[in-house]
């Protein structure tokens, strides 16, 4: 696609529910991000996808949180029994690796992000 | 720990004026550093990327300068407009995991007509 979209845009469930939250990078990019931001906090790096190899998840922050990324495309954030503490917005962002020549190499690219509201 | 910090939190200037916005890393050691928009409500637009190997990049109005010795990256953006009021994020990359931007909290321009 020409942008990253990601689904829903707004989710607001209650405590003890799980969600997903959906990513469809830019047709392409084979590096895949989860940030999360939180109300008057910066961004915290969740997730990290890079082709096949595997995943950079040393930014969960509980096991209740997992993701995936399928045929090295669309990802799902899976956040199970969901607290109060995960209200946020979840942004998801793709880029391409390359050499530090090529025009937009490593620029990531961000989705409009999916805010969550648990209550 | 590697920290990244933006000064000011907030800068509200007129129509015109030519500014600076600054952020500050820890650890000098850096794959390279992003600058990025984010209007409210929306996700965050890349402005800049500067490698660790350059000094500065520069986009239309838009300057950033990297001095990695000193720890500080600084977004110059000249004859400021309405359409510039948004928040300015820095990211550095330390590499290793390339996903793994830190991010500054960011500035919160407002430019006055």
């Amino acid at each position: 696609g020409a942008g990253v979209s990601q689904s829903p845009s707004n989710k607001v469930t209650e405590k003890g529910k799980d969600v997903e939250l959906r990513c469809d990078p830019i047709s392409g990019h084979t590096a895949l991000y989860w940030y999360r931001q939180s109300l008057g906090q910066g961004l915290e790096f969740l997730i990290y996808f890079q082709g096949n190899s595997a995943p950079d998840k040393s930014g969960l922050p509980s096991d209740r949180f997992s993701a995936e990324r399928t045929g090295g495309s669309v990802s799902t954030l899976t956040i199970q029994r969901t607290q109060q503490e995960d209200s946020a917005v979840y942004l998801c962002a793709s880029s391409f690796r390359g050499t530090s020549g090529r025009i937009g190499a490593n620029v990531l690219t961000f989705g409009a992000g999916s805010r969550l509201t648990v209550l | 720990k590697q920290e990244v910090t933006q000064i000011p939190a907030a800068l509200s200037v007129p129509e015109g004026e030519n500014l600076v916005l600054n952020c500050s890393f820890t650890d000098s050691a850096i794959y390279n550093l992003q600058w990025f928009r984010q209007d409210p409500g929306k996700g965050l637009t890349s402005l800049l990327l500067i490698q660790s190997s350059q000094r500065e990049q520069t986009s239309g109005r838009l300057n950033a300068s990297l001095d990695k010795s000193s720890g500080r990256s600084t977004l110059y953006i000249a004859a400021s407009q309405p359409g510039d009021s948004a928040t300015y994020l820095c990211a550095v990359n330390y590499g290793g995991s390339q996903g793994n931007l830190i991010f500054g909290k960011g500035t919160k321009l407002s430019v006055k007509p």
